[in-house]
Order: C-alpha cells, then structure tokens, then sequence
C-alpha cells in the first residue's frame, strides 16, 4: 500500500458526459502528479500540483481539469467524455518537488470505460 | 524531448531462468532512471532507481545499471520467480523543469511454473 487513495476505482459512463477522478495523496506528500495509461499512449504525464497550485502541464486535453485543494487532495475533471478517454488514470504524490531519484508514490488508479 | 524506449513484449519465460529487459533512453544531461513494477490489478510500485553515471540500482535481485555511453539501464534478473510476474515499466525524469516521469511502454513479463 503506498498511501495514495484514489476513488472510485471503476468508472463507467457514456460519451459527452462529465466525471470527477479524486485522488489522496500520502500523509504530507505536497505534489500531486495525474498520469493517464491507454493502451495506444501507454502512461503519460498530464498534469502537476504543489500546495495548490498548478505546477507542470503535460498532454492534457482542454476538456481536461484538474485542482488541488486546500487539504491537499486533488481531482481530475473530465468532460465531454469521448470513446478514447477510456483509460486507467493513476495519481501519484511527493513529498516536494521531486527531484533527481526522489520517488513518486502511485495510487491504485481509476479505470474509466466510456461507452 | 525525453523519451524512453523498451523491448517490445510480452516476454515469457521458465522459473529460474534470466531475465533482461533492454531500456534505452533519450534525453539531455544526467536524467535520473527508474525501474517501475506494474502487479495485476495494482498501480505503480518503484523497482529501483538509478541518479548517476555508473550507478546499479538493486532490489528483489532486481539489477540495473546507468550506462552513459549506450544510453542504457537494462533490467536484469538472475533467477526468476512465478511471482515477478508483471509489468516493467522503465521510465526517466529530467535534470530541468517539471518533475514528471516519462515512461517506456511497459514489457508485460509472465513467468511459467
């Protein structure tokens, strides 16, 4: 268990619709990273928080959003869901701003399945 | 950009045989390099990691070594188990900007009884 919960850990739903992705990241882990793993792109980096703020933009979609709040949980926004967005969406935290070998902690991730 | 390639898989092999999983990389200066492993139904766990020229990562009997001049950090394993069965993933974070992982495309690994 690497202390990062994310929920729901199944997700379906239908094309042009709307989902939340939430995401826990460890006990004082300040950095939030959302990754996104298909099976044509394979894992890729979308997005970055550290204490709030966005940090590093990766290939996220404009229908794509993500905050992180206060308590330091973060979710991710999707919209307008097409059939291509299905997906495993995974969250991973640091304890800063990782640098050199410092570790990223993933979280079991969501799987999203668009119909 | 950086970017990460792996052997194409799935790989399968006997308990007890060895195992390589070739992992070459692109990317400017001394890129950190990680080994990450993908248990069915789980996320991501780190393997091993590496943060300079020449450095082994090891764990789990799990090897890799920081090759500069190939570009290099192969996966290997002396001896598998039915139990390393999985996902490899490769992947390297850069010396400048974000800290996000890039990754290789993974290299499934079953291992037969």
């Amino acid at each position: 268990d690497s202390g990062v919960t994310q929920t729901p850990k199944h997700l379906i739903t239908a094309t042009g619709q709307r989902v939340t992705l939430r995401c826990s990241p460890r006990s004082g882990d300040l950095s939030v990273y959302w990754y996104q793993q298909s099976l044509d792109q394979g894992l890729q980096f979308l997005i970055q928080y550290y204490n709030g703020e966005e940090r590093a933009k990766g290939n996220i979609l404009e229908r794509f959003s993500a905050q992180q709040f206060p308590d330091l949980h973060s979710e991710l926004n999707l919209s307008s869901l097409e059939l291509g967005d299905s997906a495993l969406y995974f969250c991973a935290s640091s304890v800063a701003l990782s640098r050199g070998g410092d570790e990223q902690f993933f979280g079991p991730g969501t799987r999203l399945t668009v119909l | 950009g950086n970017s990460v390639t792996q052997m194409e898989g799935p790989v399968t092999l006997s308990e007890e045989a060895f195992l390589t999983i070739n992992c070459t990389y692109t990317a400017t200066g001394y890129p950190s390099l990680f080994w990450y492993v993908q248990y069915p139904g789980e996320g991501l766990q780190l393997l091993l990691k590496a943060t300079k020229a020449d450095d082994k990562g090891s764990n789990k009997g799990f090897e890799a070594t920081y090759r500069k001049e190939t570009t290099s950090f192969h996966l290997e394993k002396g001896s598998v188990q039915v139990s390393d069965s999985a996902v490899y993933f490769c992947a390297l974070r850069g010396i400048q900007g974000a800290q996000k992982l890039v990754f290789g495309q993974g290299t499934r690994l079953t291992i037969n009884p």
